[in-house]
C-alpha cells in the first residue's frame, strides 16, 4: 500500500523568494517518486522523478527535490520563485520495479496551489 | 500536434445519460490510463491498459467502463452518468515510468 501527503493545500511566496512544497509518502516497498505541475486548463507535466539513483533530483524550470528515506519525504524546492511558477503541484508515488507493471499506476497527493506575488 | 489528445474537452450532460470520452495518442506507447481529478483529492486511477488485450481496473472503476480499440485509442464510458462523476478526466500514456498526460476533459453531470 502507498500514500502521499502534501502539507499545505495553498502556498504563497513573493517573486524571488524560496519555494518549498512539502511531500511525505508511505510505501511498503521502495518507491519511485514524482512531482507534476498543472497550469490552469492544462494537463499535468512531469517536473522531475526519483527512481533510486541520486537522492537529489534536478528537474525542469529550476526545480529540484531531495529524497530522504529517513524522513519519508520528497520536498520540492526552487531557490527563486518566478511569476510563471504559479500553478498546482502534485506529488506522486509508485512502487519501484515490480516488473514494470507499476508504471503509470501512480498514487497522487491532493495537490498544492502555489501563488507567486510580485 | 499534441501527442495525447482527448475529445471532447468539455461536456455537460444529464443524470442517467450514457457518455463516452475518447483518447488518442501518437506516441506509440502500449500503456494507457484514465485518471479522474477532483479538487482537493489529487488524481485517482480509473482504468489502465498495458496493451489492446490487457485492461485492468484502477482504484475507482465503479460506474465506468473502457474500451481499447487500438494501440492508439482508449475510450472511457459512463453507462449512466450521475452528478458525483462531475470531474476533470485525464488520459495518459506511459513509457519507462514517465506519464504523458492529455489536456483533460471537463465533465459536468447535472
Amino acid at each position: 500500500a502507498q500514500s502521499v501527503t502534501q502539507l499545505g493545500s495553498h502556498v504563497s511566496v513573493s517573486e524571488g523568494a524560496l519555494v518549498l512544497l512539502r511531500c511525505n509518502y508511505s510505501s511498503s516497498v521502495p518507491p519511485y517518486l514524482f512531482w507534476y505541475v498543472q497550469y490552469p486548463n492544462q494537463g499535468l507535466q512531469l517536473l522531475l522523478k526519483y527512481t533510486s539513483a541520486a537522492t537529489l533530483v534536478k528537474g525542469i524550470n529550476g526545480f529540484e527535490a531531495e529524497f530522504k528515506k529517513s524522513e519519508t519525504s520528497f520536498h520540492l524546492t526552487k531557490p527563486s520563485a518566478h511569476m510563471s511558477d504559479a500553478a498546482e503541484y502534485f506529488c506522486a508515488v509508485s512502487p519501484a520495479g515490480a516488473g514494470g507493471t507499476s508504471y503509470g499506476k501512480l498514487t497522487f497527493g491532493q495537490g498544492t496551489i502555489l501563488t507567486v506575488h510580485p | 500536434d499534441a501527442d495525447v489528445t482527448q475529445t471532447p474537452r468539455n461536456r455537460i450532460t444529464k443524470t442517467g445519460k450514457r457518455i463516452m470520452l475518447e483518447c488518442s495518442q501518437t506516441k506509440g506507447h502500449d500503456r494507457m490510463y484514465w485518471y479522474r481529478q477532483d479538487p482537493g483529492l489529487g488524481l485517482q486511477l480509473i482504468y489502465y491498459s498495458f496493451d489492446v488485450k490487457d485492461i485492468n481496473k484502477g482504484e475507482i472503476s465503479d460506474g465506468y467502463s473502457v474500451s481499447r480499440q487500438a494501440q492508439a485509442k482508449f475510450s472511457l464510458s459512463l453507462e449512466s452518468a450521475i452528478p458525483n462523476q462531475t470531474a476533470l478526466y485525464f488520459c495518459a500514456t506511459s513509457f519507462r515510468g514517465w506519464l504523458y498526460f492529455g489536456p483533460g476533459t471537463r465533465l459536468t453531470v447535472l
